[in-house]
């Protein structure tokens, strides 16, 4: 049963564009919500959360928003860079616990 | 200077031996886990050690035992290696429980032929 749930697997923007990466989730105890990037062969490293009390979380070209009554958060790269080519992960965590539950990723490639 | 390391990073081994993989973390780290993703590329959560109690045990096999001497290390045992098991497995770590980011580990694969 899959609690978070990123339904694109690939996206393709072109390079000073945005990209928009989706995530749902049905657990409506998680409240804290985290984006992984992944380059192959290497571990996911950490991007940007947000925690479930904000709508909108920023960081330089990196915003979250989150929108609880829809159980959707959305993570937007502007402007994209060819560098952020990689599979995107979204997670989350239960209130007052852990792990982080992952999605299946979404892999990003922005044209030059 | 590598936050969470994991070795080794590709092991190919035959069915029915048994194998360890090793983790360690310098971040000062309370929390450590390994999480395992499976073909369907699906990242989840194996173990995860507090302060080298184990508090998570999802629906892992036996054969699976990770094992914890302390706090900066957490090992991952796995007897009987079956062709199901080949996946790459990713030690991770964060600074407690709860609302916290994890720090991976860049990943073993393991291949059982």
């Amino acid at each position: 049963d899959q609690q978070v749930k990123q339904n694109s697997p690939s996206l393709s923007v072109q390079e000073g564009r945005i990209s928009i990466l989706n995530c749902d989730y049905t657990n409506s105890m998680f409240d804290y919500f985290l984006w992984y990037k992944k380059y192959p062969a290497e571990g996911p490293t950490f991007l940007i959360s947000i925690s479930s009390i904000k709508d909108k979380n920023e960081d330089g070209r990196f915003t979250v928003f989150l929108n609880k009554s829809a159980k959707h958060l959305s993570l937007h790269i502007v402007p994209s860079q060819p560098g952020d080519s990689a599979v995107y992960f979204c997670a989350a965590i239960e209130r007052g616990n852990t792990p982080l539950v992952f999605g299946k990723g979404t892999r990003l490639s922005v044209i030059a | 200077d590598t936050a969470v390391s994991q070795t080794p990073k590709y092991l190919v081994t035959q069915m029915g031996n048994d194998k360890s993989i090793k983790c360690e973390q310098n971040l000062g780290h309370d929390t450590m886990y390994w999480y395992k993703q499976d073909s369907k590329k699906f990242l989840k959560i194996m173990f995860s050690y507090n302060n080298k109690e184990l508090i998570i045990n999802e629906t892992v096999p036996n054969r699976f035992s990770p094992k914890s001497p302390d706090k900066a290390h957490l090992n991952l045992h796995i007897n009987s290696l079956e062709l199901g098991d080949s996946a790459v497995y990713f030690c991770a770590s964060s600074q407690n429980r709860g609302r916290t980011e994890a720090f991976f580990g860049q990943g073993t694969r393991l291949t059982v032929v």
